[in-house]
């Protein structure tokens, strides 16, 4: 059972925007903790795709942007591209588990 | 560029011992908190150890607590994993990741497989 909460699986058509939410609680994204996004394509490392709940690194198309809102964050993507398939997970830190990063469960997106 | 290369991983017995290490490159190694990261077969990332910058405050997961222990040696911009009492369910591929404001940086991952 993940800290955070993300739908387990998305799709979306070539061209479509998808949003991709993570769910946490007061002791983490409603505590103020940063939120940062990665991108794992399959076989591959996780790579930081949206740090701070809303930057993105340099390299990293403007298609896709973050926000946070209370307790939650989300990661939209538009202009959805066949290379955009992979796995999303959503990472913070909790005031209950000093240190530790607490990540979501991921989300594989699928580009139909 | 910053640069973190696992290495150590293979095929270990249950009850075996393992010790990963991650050269860092590209940064002030010195000057920031690490942690290792686990992804099982299929399955999501999973936090198993922190060592701040100084190495002087160390935490892990509940899974691995009493089994594994993380150090650093700052002067060779190392990284370590001793991985003692091996498990089935310890086989993943295990990262090391650097901690920052501006997110976490990744190695490539080494392959841990724990079976008879």
């Amino acid at each position: 059972q993940s800290v955070l909460t993300q739908p387990p699986s998305m799709s979306g058509a070539p061209g479509q925007r998808v949003t991709i939410s993570c769910t946490g609680s007061s002791s983490n994204i409603g505590a103020g903790y940063d939120v940062h996004w990665y991108q794992q394509l399959p076989g591959t490392a996780p790579k930081l795709l949206i740090y701070g709940n809303s930057n993105r690194p340099s390299g990293v198309p403007d298609r896709f942007s973050g926000s946070k809102s209370g307790t939650s964050a989300s990661l939209a993507i538009t202009g959805l591209q066949a290379e955009d398939e992979a796995d999303y997970y959503c990472q913070s830190y909790d005031s209950s588990l000093s240190g530790r990063g607490v990540f979501g469960g991921g989300t594989k997106l699928t580009v139909l | 560029e910053v640069r973190l290369v696992e290495s150590g991983g293979g095929l270990a017995q249950p009850g075996g011992s393992l010790r990963l290490s991650c050269a860092a490159s590209g940064f002030t190694f010195s000057s920031y908190e690490m942690h290792w990261v686990r992804q099982a077969p299929g399955k999501g990332l999973e936090w198993i150890s922190y060592i701040s910058s100084s190495g002087s405050t160390i935490y892990y997961a509940d899974s691995v607590k009493g089994r594994f222990t993380i150090s650093r040696d700052n002067a060779k911009n190392s990284l370590f994993l001793q991985m003692n009492s091996l498990r089935a369910e310890d086989t993943a591929v295990y990262y090391c990741a650097r901690d920052g404001a501006s997110g976490w940086y990744w190695g490539q991952g080494t392959l841990v497989t724990v079976s008879s």
